[in-house]
C-alpha cells in the first residue's frame, strides 16, 4: 500500500498571505490528522477529521481551518500568515481514529513565512 | 501539566550496543494508546511501536521493545543491538479514550530524544 502523501513538500509564503497544504491517506483509512512540528513547541495537534467531518480541534487560531472530502483526502488552510506560523506540518491517518489506532505520517510540508 | 515527558534531550551510543529511552506518562483514563516515532533529519515521523493500557505482554517489532509498566505510568523504547541508521530523534506518544471524553488532543507527544549512534 501506498503510504500517506502531502503537497507540496516546500512552501515559501510571505506575511499576510494565505496557504493551502494537501494531504491523501492510507488507502481504506478515513481518519486524518494534522499536527505543527515547532523547534519551540515541538509537535502540537491541529485538528483531525473523520468522514468529512471535523471530530477533533487543537489549541489553534480560527486562521487554521482544514476539511476532508468523501475520499478520505484533506486540505488545510492557514489565512493571514504569520511569521511564527514557518513549521514543518505532518499530516497523518488512521483507519478510525480511535485510541488504539496506529497514525501512520506523510514526510510533511514545510513552510517558511518571510 | 506534562503528559508526556522524556528525560534525556540527547544520548550517545556506541554501535551494536543496547539503547533505552526513558517515557514517563500521565493519564487519569484507564483506556488509552501508547505509541513510539522515530523522526530521521528527513523529517518523516515512522511508527515503530504500539502498546495498549490493556496489553499485559510488553510489545515487541523486530529490534524494538517496549517495556511497559503501567503503575509506574512508564512506555520505554529499547533498541537491541543499535546501527549507524538508528541515529534519528525519537519520539513517545499517547493518546488517551477519545470515547470517555479524552483523546480529543489526537497524539500527545513529549519533546523527544535525539539519538546518536557512533561507529
Amino acid at each position: 500500500k501506498a503510504g500517506v502523501t502531502q503537497t507540496p513538500r516546500y512552501l515559501i509564503k510571505t506575511r499576510g498571505q494565505q496557504v493551502t497544504l494537501s494531504c491523501s491517506p492510507i488507502s481504506g483509512h478515513r481518519s486524518v490528522s494534522w499536527y505543527q512540528q515547532t523547534p519551540g513547541q515541538g509537535l502540537q495537534f491541529l485538528f483531525e477529521y473523520f468522514s468529512e467531518t471535523q471530530r477533533n480541534k487543537g489549541n489553534f487560531p480560527g486562521r487554521f481551518s482544514g476539511r476532508q472530502f468523501s475520499n478520505s483526502r484533506s486540505e488545510m488552510n492557514v489565512s493571514t500568515l504569520e511569521l511564527g506560523d514557518s513549521a514543518l506540518y505532518l499530516c497523518a491517518s488512521s483507519p478510525s481514529g480511535g485510541n488504539t489506532d496506529t497514525q501512520y505520517f506523510g514526510p510533511g510540508t514545510r513552510l517558511t513565512v518571510l | 501539566a506534562q503528559k508526556i515527558t522524556q528525560t534525556q534531550p540527547g544520548m550517545f551510543v556506541q554501535e551494536k550496543e543496547a539503547v533505552t529511552l526513558d517515557c514517563t506518562y500521565d493519564t487519569s483514563d484507564q483506556s488509552y494508546g501508547l505509541f513510539w516515532y522515530k523522526q530521521p533529519s528527513s523529517g518523516e515521523m515512522i511508527f515503530l511501536i504500539y502498546q495498549g493500557s490493556y496489553d499485559e505482554q510488553n510489545a515487541t517489532e523486530g529490534r524494538y521493545s517496549l517495556n511497559f509498566q503501567k503503575a509506574r505510568k512508564s512506555a520505554n523504547l529499547v533498541i537491541s543491538a543499535s546501527q549507524l541508521g538508528d541515529s534519528a530523534m525519537y519520539f513517545c506518544a499517547m493518546r488517551e479514550d477519545f470515547y470517555s471524553g479524552g483523546g480529543a488532543d489526537g497524539l500527545t507527544f513529549g519533546k523527544g530524544t535525539h539519538l546518536i549512534i557512533q561507529p
